[in-house]
C-alpha cells in the first residue's frame, strides 16, 4: 500500500518563508507532486518531481530525496493568498496517485 | 473553456435515493479519475478510467459505479445513498504519462 505523512498545520507571516514537509511510504514509485487547495476550490497542481533535487517554479520549490522517500514544498516571500491547504501525492503502482492528508497553511499579516 | 467540468455543484438528497454525478474533460486526456473529499479535507481516489476501461477501483462499496460512455467522460452513479456519502466528490483527468492532474470544481453532496 502507500502512506505519506505531512504536518496537519502551518502557520506563518507575511514575507516569510515556510517549509512542508512529506515523506512517504510505497509500492512503486513514479514520483512526487503537490496540490494546492484553497477553501471551497478544487485542488490545483503546483509541482512534480520524478528524480532526486530541487524543482522551482516562481516563489514554489519542490525538494525530492528518493533514498530517504522524503520530499518538501518551499513556499517564499509569502503572500496572504498563499492560506490554503496543500497535498503531497504519489504516483505508484498501475498509476494510482495517494494523497497526503493535508497541509493547512495559515499566512497572517 | 471549462478543462474539466461537473454537474451538478451541489446535491442534496435523502437516504435511500439514487443519484447520478456527471463529469466531462475537454483536455484530450486518455485517463479520468474519480476523488471523494470528506469534511476533514482527506483526499480519496475511488476509481480511475483509461481510455473508457478502469483500472483502479479502490475499496469502494458496490453502491458506487462508475460509468464511461467515452475517455472525455466519466460518470459516478451512487444507489441507495447514505449519510456517510456526503462529501465532495471532484472528478479528474490527466495524460497518461504526465504526472498532473486536472480537477474539476467538485460536487458538494449531502445527503439527509
Amino acid at each position: 500500500g502507500q502512506s505519506l505523512e505531512q504536518p496537519s498545520e502551518v502557520t506563518a507571516v507575511e514575507g516569510a518563508i515556510v517549509q512542508i514537509n512529506c515523506t512517504y511510504q510505497t509500492s512503486g514509485f513514479y514520483g512526487l507532486s503537490w496540490y494546492q487547495q484553497h477553501d471551497g476550490g478544487a485542488p490545483t497542481f503546483l509541482s512534480y518531481n520524478g528524480l532526486d533535487g530541487l524543482e522551482e517554479t516562481g516563489r514554489f520549490s519542490s525538494f525530492l530525496s528518493r533514498s530517504d522517500s522524503y520530499g518538501y514544498l518551499l513556499l517564499q516571500e509569502l503572500q496572504m493568498k498563499d492560506s490554503a491547504s496543500y497535498f503531497c501525492a504519489v504516483k505508484g503502482n498501475a498509476g494510482k496517485s495517494t494523497f497526503g492528508d493535508g497541509t493547512t497553511l495559515t499566512v497572517k499579516p | 473553456d471549462t478543462a474539466v467540468s461537473q454537474t451538478p455543484k451541489y446535491l442534496v438528497t435523502q437516504m435511500g435515493n439514487d443519484k447520478s454525478i456527471k463529469c466531462e474533460q475537454n483536455l484530450g486526456h486518455d485517463t479520468m479519475y474519480w476523488y471523494k473529499q470528506d469534511s476533514k479535507k482527506f483526499l480519496k481516489i475511488m476509481f480511475s478510467y483509461n481510455n473508457k476501461e478502469l483500472i483502479i477501483n479502490e475499496t469502494v462499496p458496490n453502491r458506487f459505479s462508475p460509468k464511461s460512455p467515452d475517455k472525455a467522460h466519466l460518470n459516478l452513479h451512487i444507489n441507495s445513498l447514505e449519510l456517510g456519502d456526503s462529501a465532495v466528490y471532484f472528478c479528474a483527468s490527466s495524460h497518461p504519462d504526465q504526472y498532473e492532474q486536472y480537477f474539476g470544481p467538485g460536487t458538494r453532496l449531502t445527503v439527509t
